[in-house]
């Protein structure tokens, strides 16, 4: 079970995000984190806690290891209103946490 | 480009079927597993299972075991998803996901599709 934290922060632009992910047990490294729009699929962000991904910008971040898990985005902007739900790949079955709704003030 | 394109939306009954297909291209289809997820209206995914294009073997969250199966074709590099015996609970957006690493199952999905509607209401 993954369970996150918040499940919703409203934030101001340039603001720093912290999203929490805490694993029921410890999953190595095998932590991925997605951003959802509404109406669209998700995007993969961050794989394997903290492996950066083209396309992705700079100010996403991740880390942790074993059971906790953190996503960061330095100098939030307008465009990263979205859910953001991290996923494990280490047991079966894997599974989603149940989201963090970002809303922009 | 990398894509999958997803079959469209499904309005059923209880205990009908619904089968999904999730057409790629751009990239070597046999390479890459294939994940089915789905996401119920206002909650978060859900995995459901994979398929290895490469072979055709499956595995299967125990919560769908029995109700779901998966299948590819390499000829046309489609996937499908077929879910029988449907209950209003399986109202939702199923998505076929691709691992972001070749041959690799346990893995991140880089690539979706664009989501298949299933509404199942009587």
């Amino acid at each position: 079970v993954l369970t996150q934290s918040p499940d919703f922060q409203s934030v101001t632009p340039k603001e720093k995000v912290t999203i929490t992910c805490r694993a029921s047990q410890n999953i190595g490294g095998s932590l991925h984190w997605y951003q959802q729009k509404p109406g669209q699929s998700p995007k993969l962000l961050i794989k394997y806690t903290a492996q950066s991904l083209s396309g992705v910008p700079s100010r996403f971040s991740g880390s942790g290891s074993g059971t906790d898990f953190t996503l960061t985005i330095n100098s939030l902007e307008a465009e990263d209103a979205a859910t953001y739900y991290c996923h494990q790949s280490s047991g079966f079955p894997y599974t989603f946490g149940q989201g963090t709704k970002l809303e922009i003030k | 480009q990398v894509q999958l394109v997803q079959s469209g939306a499904e309005v059923k009954l209880p205990g009908d079927s619904v089968k999904v297909s999730c057409k790629s291209s751009g990239y070597i289809f046999s390479a890459y597993y294939l994940h089915w997820v789905r996401q119920a209206p206002g909650q978060g995914p859900e995995w459901m299972g994979w398929i290895n294009p490469k072979g055709g073997g499956a595995a299967y969250s125990e919560k769908f075991q029995g109700r779901v199966t998966m299948m590819t074709d390499t000829y046309s590099n489609t996937a499908y998803m077929e879910v029988t015996s449907l209950r209003s609970d399986d109202t939702a957006v199923y998505y076929c996901a691709r691992s972001s690493v070749a041959d690799r199952q346990k893995d991140a999905f880089d690539i979706w599709g664009q989501g298949t509607r299933v509404s199942v209401s009587s």
